[in-house]
């Protein structure tokens, strides 16, 4: 069965950069996944999708300083140059057969 | 602008009924599959059930299934959720979002309805 693993907390200092991390589950490491993001009292917003080779993907408008790629089974999102505005919950995302969201990292800016 | 707009949430008792509608716009709404994603207070995104393009095809959660119902009028760009045999642990926001086109993650997302189960 997949399973998305990701931290439950992070923080980054404004204009710093932060990385985030989605592990796939066993088996599962050729899998796409997408980034979301949650602020706070508002709907998800699509960020991207980064593929098994490391490329990716961004949803329309999704500033610069976002990006992802790839280690082996996990996948990563960094913001550099962190913003007050990009406080919020980060979500990983895979789909096919059943559609598997990650636990969530919350981003706390300092 | 791709825009998607729940309604119907509301408070309901355990084991009532309760209609949600998502109303899109902006893009050609028959090509699409869409989902139902929800999210219970203070928790994480889980995924509810999807629809394929025209209607043919659905798919429950096991937490879900034979309770809820997913429809789609492609004639008003709306999506639906039937939702019976309502239980406390389905209180949460119900979110509609779409799939990219030919397979994919979701890609757009409504702002969320809230249902809360409770006597």
């Amino acid at each position: 069965q997949l399973v998305l693993t990701q931290s439950p907390s992070a923080s980054a200092s404004l204009g710093a950069s932060v990385k985030f991390t989605c592990t796939l589950s066993s088996g599962h490491s050729s899998y796409a996944i997408a980034w979301h993001q949650q602020q706070p009292e508002k709907g998800p917003r699509y960020l991207m999708k980064v593929y098994s080779d490391g490329s990716h993907t961004k949803g329309d408008g999704i500033p610069d300083r976002f990006s992802g790629s790839t280690s082996g089974d996990v996948r990563y999102l960094t913001i550099s140059s962190v913003q007050s505005e990009d406080e919020a919950d980060y979500y990983c995302q895979t789909w096919g057969t059943a559609m598997v969201f990650g636990g969530g990292t919350k981003l706390t800016v300092l | 602008e791709v825009q998607l707009m729940e309604s119907g949430g509301g408070l309901v008792q355990p084991g009532g009924s309760l209609r949600l509608s998502c109303a899109a716009s902006g893009f050609t709404f028959s090509r699409y599959w869409m989902h139902w994603v929800r999210q219970a207070p203070g928790k994480g995104l889980v995924w509810v059930s999807r629809i394929n393009s025209d209607g043919s095809s659905t798919t429950y959660a096991d937490s879900v299934k034979g309770r809820f119902s997913i429809s789609r009028d492609n004639a008003k760009n709306t999506l639906f959720l039937q939702m019976n045999s309502l239980r406390a642990e389905d209180t949460a926001v119900y979110y509609c979002a779409r799939v990219a086109l030919y397979g994919g993650p979701i890609d757009h997302w409504g702002q969320g309805t809230l249902v809360t189960v409770s006597s």
